[in-house]
């Protein structure tokens, strides 16, 4: 089973670069690695994916080591309107169709 | 391009009354299909998966129940609700686990009276 630990939370201000570390000791060589940022009362919403060594978008990179036993996914320059909480997500190794999410990150943005 | 669709968007129930929560999806073939409920301020967790007609696996033993009686749509229901089946239902589709991630749905708020 494929779990993943994130911390429970951040703290940063507006105009710093947010690092979001993922750890999934357990990840099966065909999943990918999956981020997705949540507002109170909506479905999660997809960031950014990757299966190892960086990726980079219009609103975040990835950087997955080379064992890719973690993940981190950095926000540059993050707003108020960032406040969120991020899930990291792996998918299940043993029964390739489970989707289990971990706790995710509550990111707090302060002006 | 692919579109899901959850109806409603809330529900009131009282304890003990059934559930029908609908999802379904448009523009794909054969996706594997999920619902997860979000209790308040907590995580997502899986209830059932998916992969095709008539296939449904659960994840979390409990009076919920899930159909999938075509291939683009995926059904949650109960004969009795409980208090402890309020939350936050939400629906996801995905062509397939660890590639694509899953893509939600608006979610279903449903509070138990």
């Amino acid at each position: 089973l494929a779990k993943t630990t994130q911390p429970i939370s951040m703290d940063s201000y507006e105009g710093q670069e947010v690092n979001i570390t993922c750890s999934h000791n357990n990840i099966a060589t065909n999943d990918y690695i999956t981020w997705y940022q949540q507002f109170p009362s909506q479905g999660p919403r997809f960031i950014i994916q990757g299966y190892k060594t960086k990726v980079t978008n219009e609103v975040a990179s990835l950087f997955i080591p080379a064992d890719r036993k973690s993940s981190t996914l950095s926000l540059p320059r993050v707003s108020l309107s960032d406040t969120a909480v991020y899930y990291c997500l792996v998918g299940e190794g043993g029964a390739t169709n489970k989707l289990i999410f971990g706790t995710g990150t509550l990111l707090a943005v302060q002006p | 391009s692919q579109t899901i669709h959850q109806w409603p968007a809330t529900l009131v129930q009282p304890v003990g009354s059934p559930l029908s929560l609908e999802c379904t999806v448009e523009g794909t073939s054969n996706p594997n299909l999920y619902w997860y409920r979000q209790a308040a301020g907590r995580g997502l967790q899986l209830l059932f998966y998916s992969v095709g007609i008539g296939q449904i696996s659960s994840e979390v033993p409990q009076n919920l129940s899930a159909s999938r009686p075509q291939d683009r749509q995926f059904i949650l229901s109960s004969k009795k609700l409980l208090l402890s089946d309020s939350g936050f239902y939400l629906c996801a589709w995905s062509l397939s686990a660890g590639r694509g991630g899953p893509v939600f749905g608006p979610g279903t708020r449903l509070t138990v009276t």
